[in-house]
């Protein structure tokens, strides 16, 4: 099983307020790396997949980074609004198989 | 509508009496996956499948088995299920890119099991 580390597990963000969490996962045979969006009592969606090391990604208010040598990654939302509030999964794909990270809960006050 | 259809959504049962859950997916998806999500632990790989008539177990596959005998359906089977075994279970489907490197995941609705 692979180790795929998320921090914090979860974050409290007041309304306006921009913030990031990180993803660590292991930096040899690494294939992809995805961010899912996970609303409760819905299905995990996908945000992003990167693939190559110094990859940047920006969907709206959210992007991510990507070092796949040191073996992370940083999702960023700028200006978080009470929609934002989700758990955010990473997953480290490797020959295959997808290892998800237990997430970081992101819960954002009006 | 592209989707992942999963069924049954509940599902409450006893212990050793076989189940089914099914997925099906209307994409033309080469990949399917089977995870299963307990507090705490993240979502957990039990079998995926890179294409017809080929599985292949993933971290947790002790207790389950799957077929895929046509590309939109990858069923998991539960042949004798254990308390142990309740947890929510979600189907994953995605086209494969070259070199082990898949598109994201699309999801199914998930099954929540409870074994009793």
């Amino acid at each position: 099983i692979l180790n795929v580390e998320q921090s914090p597990q979860s974050l409290h963000v007041q309304e306006g307020d921009s913030t990031n969490f990180t993803c660590s996962f292991p930096s040899s045979n690494f294939y992809a790396l995805h961010w899912y969006r996970w609303e409760t009592a819905k299905s995990p969606e996908a945000l992003f997949v990167m693939t190559l090391n110094g990859d940047e990604k920006k969907k709206g208010r959210i992007s991510a980074t990507l070092n796949t040598k040191e073996g992370y990654s940083y999702l960023y939302i700028k200006g978080s609004q009470p929609e934002d509030s989700a758990t955010y999964l990473c997953a480290f794909m490797n020959d295959y198989k997808l290892s998800f990270g237990a997430g970081t809960t992101v819960t954002v006050r009006a | 509508e592209a989707q992942v259809t999963q069924n049954p959504r509940y599902l409450i049962t006893v212990t050793g009496k076989k189940l089914t859950v099914t997925c099906s997916q209307n994409m033309n998806h080469e990949y399917m996956s089977w995870y299963r999500q307990d507090p705490g632990l993240g979502l957990r790989q039990i079998y995926y499948s890179m294409n017809v008539e080929v599985t292949d177990k993933g971290d947790v596959p002790e207790g389950y088995k799957v077929s895929r005998k046509e590309k939109r359906n990858f069923p998991l089977i539960l042949e004798s299920p254990s308390p142990n075994q309740t947890s929510l279970y979600f189907c994953a489907s995605s086209f494969v890119l070259g070199q082990g490197a898949h598109y994201g995941y699309t999801f199914g609705s998930g099954t929540r099991l409870t074994v009793v």
